[in-house]
């Protein structure tokens, strides 16, 4: 069963860069299938959950367009692990972050878009 | 920006029936799922593209839509339904993902 599994740093400095990285197991992340992406999701503490971006292995990638200016996710196919960066860090970057495989298909007629499995999160406070 | 539209909180007693809508203007072109969160946990789907429950969701859960509108229902709610529940959907693009501010579920 497809398992995700996020690590990195739980603590970042104000105006540094957060860097986290999901690792997937017992499952490949170059599934051929266009509909399957890769994604990260993020929840401020007491909050709702908000998108942060997605991609597919070769090439497509989607940002929120709230956090575009200052987030890249980048793949490393050979290790099966995705990363996460996020520039120029304040307070309000303090979340849970989640990593997840985003099943997508967008036609004409309708568009499907969601997330299933998560991992299980990992809080990054940001610190002044 | 796209936005989805949930109320803040549903409460119900055990065995009643929980009604959760969640309104947004390009539903249902764009396809609605929901998840549930308890406390300290990630989120699990328990209803995809609008009607469809995931194997080993419970039959009490259901799903349904209606104009910009869908609705997760739980019929005879028990007291380990009580969570937070967030649908989400995407823009009229289908490229931009959106979730709704969920929805706290209290079993009284």
């Amino acid at each position: 069963q497809l398992h995700l599994q996020e690590s990195g740093p739980g603590l970042v400095k104000s105006s540094e860069t957060l860097s986290l990285t999901c690792t997937v197991s017992a499952g490949s992340i170059t599934i051929s299938s266009s509909s399957y992406f890769w994604g990260w999701v993020r929840q401020p503490p007491g909050k709702g959950l908000e998108w942060i971006g997605s991609f597919y292995y070769s090439g497509n990638t989607y940002y929120n367009p709230s956090l575009k200016s200052r987030v890249t996710i980048s793949v490393d196919t050979s290790k099966k692990q995705f990363s996460l960066n996020l520039t120029s860090v304040t307070a309000a970057d303090t979340a849970v972050y989640y990593c997840a495989r985003h099943v997508r298909t967008v036609t004409r007629i309708e568009g499907v878009n969601w997330f299933d499995p998560w991992g299980q999160g990992t809080l990054v406070t940001v610190s002044s | 920006s796209y936005e989805l539209t949930q109320p803040p909180s549903v409460s119900v007693s055990p065995g009643e029936m929980a009604k959760i809508a969640c309104s947004g203007d390009v539903l249902p072109k764009q396809r609605a799922f929901w998840y549930q969160q308890k406390p300290g946990q990630a989120p699990i789907l328990v209803m995809y593209k609008d009607t469809e429950r995931p194997s080993g969701i419970p039959e009490r859960f259901s799903g349904s839509s209606s104009g910009t509108t869908v609705t997760l229902t739980i019929s005879g709610v028990q007291a380990e339904d009580e969570a937070d529940y967030y649908c989400q959907s995407a823009d009229s693009s289908g490229n931009y993902v959106v979730f709704g501010g969920g929805t706290k579920l209290t079993v009284l």
